[in-house]
């Protein structure tokens, strides 16, 4: 089933901060998140394992909650290159899980000057 | 070092012809995935392979077909093609797979449209 991912857009200010949520309705063993700008390949930003991981990418962070099965990916000070369609993708445990990732709809993030 | 390599970029194909589209990496990247992308959706997984020889069922993989007879080659076959059918595929590979820490790296994506 697919996470659900929020907001489903959203425009800042440069310098503004950011937060994207995914949420999944199944037990997760991984989340990973990716940008993709338009006409192009979707970039890896990075992959959280364990329940309550932080992992840090410049001003990009993210949280896996592994009991609430949620993720949140952080922009700070948010900068025009941050812009584009942000995606997780989530693995899930158990069967049907495992070595397929089920992404999210997508948040398009836009930051102005 | 050229990554995933997609090869058309754009096709377009009249109602029930068929048409393979090609994926190679040069990464020795064992896993090996297709995704379709509709227009505003997300990805979707169609197939994927964990080696050459090992190939399975993703979430949408009706009217297609893949094989694997290569690390390095991925080839997705439409066979009949249908206006459902329009969309972005992507290429994908990791080294081994999701769960070792293994980002997906694509190819750039080839544009298919079906008339």
């Amino acid at each position: 089933q697919q996470p659900v991912q929020s907001p489903q857009a959203v425009i800042l200010r440069e310098g503004e901060d950011a937060v994207i949520n995914c949420s999944s309705s199944k037990a997760l063993y991984s989340v990973h998140w990716y940008r993709q700008k338009h006409g192009e390949a979707p970039v890896f930003l990075m992959i959280l394992l364990k329940g309550g991981e932080q992992k840090g990418h410049e001003k990009i962070s993210a949280s896996f909650n592994e009991k609430k099965q949620q993720s949140s990916l952080y922009l700070t000070a948010s900068q025009l290159s941050y812009s584009g369609t942000y995606f997780c993708g989530t693995e899930s445990l158990g069967p049907g899980g495992g070595n397929k990732l089920t992404f999210g709809t997508g948040t398009q993030l836009k930051v102005e000057l | 070092n050229a990554g995933v390599t997609q090869t058309p970029k754009f096709r377009i194909l009249k109602i029930g012809q068929s048409m393979t589209l090609q994926c190679t990496q040069d990464m020795n990247h064992n896993y090996m995935y297709w995704y379709r992308q509709d227009p505003g959706m997300g990805l979707k997984l169609i197939y994927y392979s964990v080696g050459a020889g090992i190939t399975d069922k993703g979430e949408v993989p009706n009217g297609y077909n893949v094989s694997r007879s290569t690390t390095e080659d991925f080839p997705l076959r439409l066979e009949l093609a249908a206006p459902s059918q329009t969309s972005v595929y992507f290429c994908a590979s990791s080294y081994p797979g999701y769960r070792d820490n293994s980002p997906l790296h694509f190819g750039n994506g080839t544009r298919l449209t079906v008339t």
